[in-house]
């Protein structure tokens, strides 16, 4: 088993639709990130935390410690959001361990 | 900052031929990482440094693969011989032991073995 699972794999939804990825992890972190990955490769960090929850933009990443569960939103979705949205997580300063990603596309 | 430097973008070889991608990490990150991206896998840690140090090589496949850092600025991941299943995304990644603890990635460089 995964050490870091990510539902759903694949997502497509409408433009204006609210987006939610679910990520589920089962070891004791220090820090979770959520990562974008656009067609054409490019990773991007988009948030990192350890508690409650951080908003940039259209996006909300949240995250419940006890329960081992964070969820990206993305509100008021647009085509430019489709990617692939990557959960990770690490304890102190060890290396990332990453879920398989969930691939959103968002259409028109 | 240029963000972390990745060569070359693309490469395509055959079989049995070496292959060597290069990374400059971001100034002053004293943590570099080697990652290979599959359909299959995912993103899988190869190998990391810190301070020009390997620190874990236990992601590396086989001893086909070897990474090396000579100095702060400079990382190369080598395959001698390539094979087929070699064919993937890799990136590096750099990151500070001080401030946030957040990766920048490099733009990787896309690897195809015939």
């Amino acid at each position: 088993k995964n050490e870091v699972e990510q539902s759903p794999q694949n997502l497509t939804a409408q433009e204006g639709e609210f987006i939610t990825i679910n990520c589920s992890y089962s070891v004791g972190i220090s820090a979770l990130h959520w990562l974008q990955q656009h067609p054409g490769g490019g990773i991007v960090s988009l948030f990192m935390l350890s508690s409650g929850k951080k908003k940039h933009g259209r996006l909300i990443a949240t995250i419940n410690i006890q329960e081992k569960h964070s969820s990206l939103h993305i509100t008021a979705s647009h085509p430019r959001d489709s990617a692939v949205y990557i959960c990770a997580v690490n304890s102190g300063n060890t290396p990332l361990v990453f879920g398989k990603g969930t691939r959103l596309s968002v259409i028109a | 900052d240029a963000g972390v430097i990745q060569s070359p973008r693309h490469e395509v070889t055959e079989m049995g031929q070496e292959v060597t991608l290069r990374c400059k990490p971001i100034s002053g990150h004293d943590y570099l990482f080697w990652y290979r991206q599959t359909m299959m896998r995912g993103l899988e840690l190869l190998i990391y440094f810190n301070n020009n140090v390997p620190i874990d090589d236990s992601g590396m496949p086989e001893d086909r693969f070897s990474a090396k850092m000579p100095n702060a600025s400079f990382s190369t991941l080598k395959i001698q011989p390539s094979e087929p299943r070699d064919s993937a995304v890799y990136f590096c990644a750099s990151r500070s032991s001080s401030g946030a603890n957040v990766l920048t990635f490099g733009a990787g460089s896309r690897l195809t073995v015939l």
